[in-house]
């Protein structure tokens, strides 16, 4: 069981907007510490797609855009392409013990 | 272009050490200031942070595991490893490994090897 919670699954037509929710308490998102995104295609290593709450690498399409507000943090993908079809995960530091990195169970995006 | 690679067995016995390796090429691992990370993936399942070092040898681990897990940094041969003790068949993953860019750990993990399978099994 993860540490931050994500929606298992999202889905959307191509064209349209699907966000993902990465929820987690005062000790992890709800602190100073930023949260980042990758996106894991199937057979590959996954790549930082957000970084610092809200920034994108050279090379990620503005498509791709997020955010983070209390102890919640989301990722916004507009214009759904076919190749966009991924799973997502959401990365935040967590505060409790004695500091550790924690993932989202992470989300798999479908492209109808 | 940095790149990390992963090298070890694929099948590795229960109750014995699992030993992975990630040569890096394309920079030195003594410049900079970044830690050294092994990420997995067991089947079906998220990402798990498993520990991190730097350079200079200080490591840093998932309190939420066990002390099965041991990181080492090979400065000469620009690479770091992994050993994982007395292995199950939970330990059965893809591990990965991976560069997070600043010495904090709150910092992404902006490259990645490519992934290499692990199974535990007799």
């Amino acid at each position: 069981q993860s540490v931050l919670t994500q929606p298992p699954s999202v889905s959307g037509a191509p064209g349209q907007r699907v966000t993902i929710s990465c929820t987690g308490n005062s000790s992890n998102i709800g602190t100073i510490y930023d949260v980042h995104w990758y996106q894991h295609l199937p057979g590959t290593a996954p790549k930082l797609l957000i970084y610092h709450n809200s920034n994108r690498p050279s090379g990620v399409p503005d498509r791709f855009s997020a955010s983070k507000s209390g102890t919640s943090a989301s990722l916004a993908i507009s214009g759904l392409q076919a190749e966009d079809e991924a799973d997502y995960y959401c990365q935040a530091y967590e505060t409790s013990l004695s500091g550790e990195v924690v993932f989202g169970g992470g989300t798999k995006l479908t492209v109808l | 272009q940095l790149q990390l690679q992963e090298s070890g067995p694929g099948l590795v016995k229960p109750s014995e050490t699992l030993s992975l390796t990630c040569t890096v090429s394309g920079a030195s691992i003594s410049s900079g200031t970044y830690y050294w990370s092994w990420i997995r993936q067991s089947p079906g399942k998220g990402l798990e942070w498993l520990g991190s070092i730097e350079y200079r040898g200080n490591t840093y681990y998932n309190p939420s595991l066990n002390s099965r897990f041991t990181l080492s940094v090979d400065t000469s041969k620009n690479q770091f490893s992994l050993k994982v003790k007395s292995v199950t068949a939970a330990d059965t993953a893809v591990y990965y490994c991976v560069r997070q860019e600043q010495w904090n750990l709150d910092f992404p993990f902006d490259y990645w090897g490519q992934g290499t399978l692990v199974t535990v099994s007799s």
